[in-house]
């Protein structure tokens, strides 16, 4: 199966700095790789995916790289602001099935 | 993408009772997944309910624990039986995206379950 390794587990950095939360994977097969954000509370909430056929995907000020030959991938905030605190997951759909393998999570902290 | 609701949103349940947890979505979709995230952890499949058929079950997780229905195609519901302190956890549905989008999945808010 697949295993989905994610650092930094915790991540301070001052508004308006970016931030960058970086994963691997280990199965060739994955294609599909989302990210989530997790408020305090809240179930994760999609915020950016990026596909095998991709190599970068950028929404305002999130973005998303991808190295398939390394298996990694991270995603990029720029210009963080406090309502960017949360828990963020990464993960990877295995096979060709609606099964996703989560990442172990990264805290993130932006402080005014 | 579809609109997840969850009830209760959080209980606290003495050892050795049951919780039925209730997922409501707000179109039909095929597939709805099961979710157990602990204290300060990622989140781990528990079980895959699609309409009409059993649950499949995920490696440590067993139906006797935790029986999942799925009588519509907009409606689940987890029952966590005879509950211990270490079943304290997060439960989320999830489903999938749709026709559009089958690899995405989009999760409820989730129940919070306590227990003493």
């Amino acid at each position: 199966g697949e295993n989905v390794e994610q650092h930094p587990s915790t991540l301070s950095v001052q508004e308006g700095d970016s931030a960058v939360i970086k994963c691997t994977y280990s199965d060739s097969a994955s294609n599909y790789f989302p990210w989530y954000k997790q408020e305090l509370g809240k179930g994760p909430q999609l915020i950016i995916d990026i596909r095998s056929n991709v190599g970068e995907k950028k929404d305002q000020r999130i973005a998303v790289t991808l190295n398939k030959t390394a298996k990694h991938f991270s995603l990029h905030i720029t210009e963080t602001q406090p309502e960017d605190s949360a828990v963020y997951f990464c993960a990877a759909t295995w096979g060709g099935y609606q099964k996703v393998t989560f990442g172990t999570g990264t805290k993130l902290q932006v402080i005014p | 993408s579809a609109v997840i609701s969850q009830k209760p949103s959080r209980d606290i349940c003495q050892r050795g009772t049951s919780l039925t947890i209730q997922c409501q979505v707000d179109s039909q979709v095929t597939m709805m997944f099961w979710y157990r995230q602990q204290p300060g952890q990622s989140l781990t499949l528990i079980a895959t309910a699609n309409q009409g058929s059993e649950a499949t079950y995920e490696s440590g997780f067993v139906i006797d624990k935790f029986p999942i229905s799925r009588p519509n195609l907009t409606f689940s519901t987890l029952t966590v039986s005879n509950m211990s302190p270490e079943d304290s956890s997060i439960y989320l549905c999830s489903v999938e995206g749709g026709q559009s989008s089958t690899d995405t999945q989009y999760f409820g808010p989730g129940t919070r379950l306590t227990v003493l």
